[in-house]
């Protein structure tokens, strides 16, 4: 079984459009983040939610909104794409206990905005 | 504020050759170190850590030591293979005060690839 689970793996779209992507965690994780990975492999946080609380809301145009229906679900919804919103979306969990701190990546959803 | 630098990639090795890829670390108190890799097509991984000074973290030959002293967690490997080709990240873990939330800032990636 995926412990960390993402759909879709592709999104390709026009722009204006609004699109969701969803991630899922079995792993029985505290905490759950998105990640975007641009062009150059470069990998920034972009959100981080704790028992479905926002903890973590980096500098993201606020067409960006996350939302955590349950603490292993957390989806991501993009309104009015940009070109510029082409990237790798991760979602990763967590359950960070100090000294023992891990990350679980999803494989990714790549969006290209046309 | 809290960071981690990394050499520019890409870098490009003969199999068997030895791989260093560096990595410095910016940070208050006393992090936990750590390296991704990101396989063509897949998301990060895990593949070692090191949760204080002078600590080795190793696996699948690769290792690296928590140096306090230069702030450092250079990743090793003495004979890498086609299949070691990825993306390697260094990491560190960053806490509030009262240490209940946690985060990882990730370099910004090294690009291998080893030639046969």
């Amino acid at each position: 079984d995926t412990a960390v689970s993402q759909t879709p793996k592709y999104l390709v779209t026009q722009m204006g459009n609004d699109k969701s992507i969803k991630c899922e965690q079995n792993l029985g994780h505290d905490t759950m983040y998105w990640y975007k990975q641009d062009s150059k492999k470069f990998l920034k946080i972009m959100f981080s939610y704790n028992n479905k609380e926002l903890i973590i809301n980096e500098t993201v145009p606020n067409r960006f909104s996350p939302k955590s229906p349950d603490k292993a679900h957390l989806n991501l919804h993009i309104n009015s794409l940009e070109l510029g919103d082409s990237a790798v979306y991760f979602c990763a969990s967590s359950q960070l206990d100090r000294g023992n701190e891990k990350l679980f990546f999803g494989s990714g959803t790549q969006l290209s905005v046309l | 504020g809290d960071s981690v630098t990394q050499m520019e990639g890409p870098v490009t090795l003969s199999e068997e050759a030895f791989l260093t890829i560096n990595c410095t670390y910016t940070a208050t108190g006393y992090p936990s170190l750590f390296w991704y890799v990101q396989y063509p097509g897949e998301g990060l991984q895990l593949l070692l850590k090191a949760t204080k000074a002078d600590d080795k973290g190793s696996n699948k030959g690769f290792e690296a030591t928590y140096r306090k002293e230069t702030t450092s967690f250079h990743l090793e490997k003495g004979s890498v293979q086609v299949s070691d080709s990825a993306v390697y990240f260094c990491a560190l873990s960053v806490w509030d005060y009262g240490g209940s939330q946690g985060n990882l800032i990730f370099g910004k990636g090294t690009k291998l690839s080893v030639k046969p």
